[in-house]
């Protein structure tokens, strides 16, 4: 089975400064990945996702993530984080298409992130 | 959270009680999902459709039953039997058949929150 890791619980940034959150996955074949975001007492939004193609993706709100094959990475990045990026992150891997139609993703666990002025 | 919508925001629950959560999409989506989301966990699947009247099993299933007579519509009935059913609960849509298994992104409803009293 596919399986993504989230190795830290919380990551801790000054607004203005990158940030960083750190992804890794484990899969046969070819890794489709995916970076939601929670805000507290709401569902997940879709920030992006890699299927192919350039190890640079860009998604909402200013998140790139870039993906490293050798190092079977998916980090989650943002030149500049603000306060209100303040929230919880979900990295996710396809784990197996569904026959009829869908995917069913393998989640992480997570990681708080707190954006501090 | 656009074009899926969840109802009850919370809800509690008796011990020996069946519950249901609704969850609507106007996404014209052909594929749902409910998962179950506990602190330090990550999301679980619980159960998805792919289609109308058709429904699997997902990770967790026990305790938990669904329905899928129309398109728009994938109820969750948390039943007696669901031991530890406090939970936030989270429905996701995505194009399923509609859509190639490469681009396939789930999109997220707000969530209800399940408290078992």
């Amino acid at each position: 089975a596919q399986s993504v890791a989230q190795p830290e619980d919380q990551v801790n940034v000054a607004e203005g400064n990158p940030l960083t959150v750190k992804c890794t996955y484990s899969v046969s074949g070819n890794p489709y990945l995916f970076w939601y975001v929670q805000y507290p007492n709401r569902g997940l939004q879709f920030l992006l996702k890699y299927i192919t193609g350039d190890n640079l993706v860009k998604g909402s709100y200013g998140f790139e993530a870039e993906f490293n094959k050798s190092q079977t990475s998916f980090h989650l990045k943002k030149p500049s984080a603000l306060v209100s990026d303040s929230a919880l992150y979900f990295c996710a891997v396809r784990d197996i298409v569904l026959t009829g139609g869908g995917n069913k993703l393998t989640f992480g666990t997570g990681t708080q992130l707190k954006v501090e002025l | 959270d656009g074009g899926i919508t969840q109802s009850p925001k919370y809800l509690f629950r008796k011990e020996g009680q069946n519950v249901t959560l609704s969850c609507e999409q106007n996404l014209n989506h052909d594929a749902m999902y409910w998962y179950r989301q506990d602190p330090g966990q990550g999301l679980r699947l619980i159960y998805y459709s792919q289609i109308v009247n058709d429904f699997q099993k997902g990770d967790i299933a026990e305790g938990y039953s669904v329905s899928r007579e129309k398109k728009e519509s994938f109820p969750l009935t948390v039943t007696s039997a669901q031991k530890n059913p406090t939970a936030f609960y989270l429905c996701a849509s995505s194009m399923g058949l509609a859509g190639l298994p490469s681009t396939d992104t789930q999109y997220f409803g707000p969530g209800t929150r399940l408290t078992v009293l």
